[in-house]
Parts: C-alpha cells; structure tokens; sequence
C-alpha cells in the first residue's frame, strides 16, 4: 500500500525557520516526482512546490520562491520541505502528494498532512 | 496562471440525488489536464478523476467527468451518503499548477 507520512509541523514565530518530512513507502519513490501542496484553516488548496526524481529541478510558488527549498533523499525515501522566514499568511496544514505523470500531473495519493502554525 | 472557478459554492441535496458540478477555467486547459479531488473533514483530498472523464483506482462508477478547453463538470449519478464532501478541481496543463476553490455537497 502506497504511505505518506508528514512530520515536523507546529508552531512557530513569524520570520522563523521549520523543516517538514515526508516518509514515502509501498512504492519506488527514487521514479516519481513529488509535490507539496498547503491548505490554509478553512481555505482551499494551493500547490507550493515540485521536484524531480533526482532532486535536481525544483519549482515554487510564487508565494513561497526565495523561502521555501523542497529537496528529498532517495536512500531515505524521505521528501522535505524547508521553511525560512514563515508570515503568518503561511500557517496551513501542509501535504505532501506523489505526482503522476511526470512534473506537471495529478496527485494520487496524499499524505494525511502536517500542520504549521505561525504566531507570535 | 489559469484561475479555476468552481460553482456553486455550495449545493445542499439529498441521498438519492443526481448532481453536476462545474469547474470554469480561465484560458484553455491543454489536452483535458484536469483531475478532481474530494475531501472529508479532517482527511487529505482524494483522487476521483485525472485526464478530465478517467475514473481513478477504486471510484465507484457513479462518478464521472466530462469537459475540454475551459468547461468540465464532474457528475455524481445518485448521491450516497458519503459523498457528502468538498469537490476541487485542479489542472495540471501549465505552471503553476492551480486548483478551484471548492464546491461544497451538504446533506438537505
């Protein structure tokens, strides 16, 4: 059976750091390409980034470019999201999704997600 | 950045029920690159279709999509219980990667 699992969430300070993990298993997570993707309390989904298979290209949305590094350690089959100077805009709870189809694709499936909190 | 717009916002129906949800995009979404997700309270979002009409693994056949260019809808034949949810279209054509705001089924 194809897991993800989150890890890393909580609260933090405006302008601090977090790193997130995502623990894949049931699947060769070293051929997909990975996404995390955030939901604000209440809100709707929004897509925050994608890598590649080797973790060599990265993409980011705009909201989140020049804060925010995605990067994964195939040995681990661990996924992560790198969070620096967090607003508050960036308190959401936090999914990570296998991709299909390459870079740009759809989300099957997600992992139960992880909640960041940022407040003073 | 293609902007989806789901309407309506929120649809209150009974069991029994068929329903079509609709899912409006802002410019052309190539080669029908459009998935729909549900979501329960409290759980991640859940694949029903991708490629805008294929049903994922295990979505009962009461589920379907249709749609190309800027126009898809999701249908539900009869309402069970638990589709009672949130519905979010997403394409997946151009970066960024986009999703509508979400379609609210509640029980009438």
């Amino acid at each position: 059976e194809v897991q993800l699992l989150e890890s890393g969430g909580g609260l933090v300070q405006p302008g601090g750091s977090l790193r997130l993990s995502c623990a894949a298993s049931g699947f060769t997570f070293s051929s997909y390409v990975m996404s995390w993707v955030r939901q604000a309390p209440g809100k709707g989904l929004e897509w925050v980034s994608v890598i590649s298979v080797s973790g060599g290209s990265t993409d980011y949305a705009d909201s989140v470019k020049g804060r925010f590094t995605t990067s994964r350690d195939n040995s681990k089959n661990t996924l992560y999201l790198q969070m620096n100077s967090l607003r508050a805009e960036d308190t959401a709870v936090y999914y990570c999704a296998k991709c299909e189809v390459g870079w740009r694709g759809w989300f099957d499936p997600w992992g139960q997600g992880t909640l960041v909190t940022v407040s003073s | 950045e293609i902007v989806l717009t789901q309407s309506p916002g929120t649809l209150s129906l009974s069991p029994g029920q068929r329903v079509t949800l609709s899912c409006r995009a802002s410019q052309s979404v190539s080669s029908s690159y459009l998935a729909w997700y549900q979501q329960k309270p409290g759980q991640a979002p859940r694949l029903l279709i991708y490629g805008a009409s294929n049903r994922a693994t295990g979505i009962p056949d009461r589920f379907s999509g249709s749609g190309s260019g800027t126009d898809f809808t999701l249908t539900i034949s009869r309402l069970e219980p638990e589709d009672f949810a949130v519905y979010y279209c997403q394409q997946y054509g151009s970066s960024p990667l986009t999703f509508g705001q979400g379609t609210r089924l509640e029980i009438k």
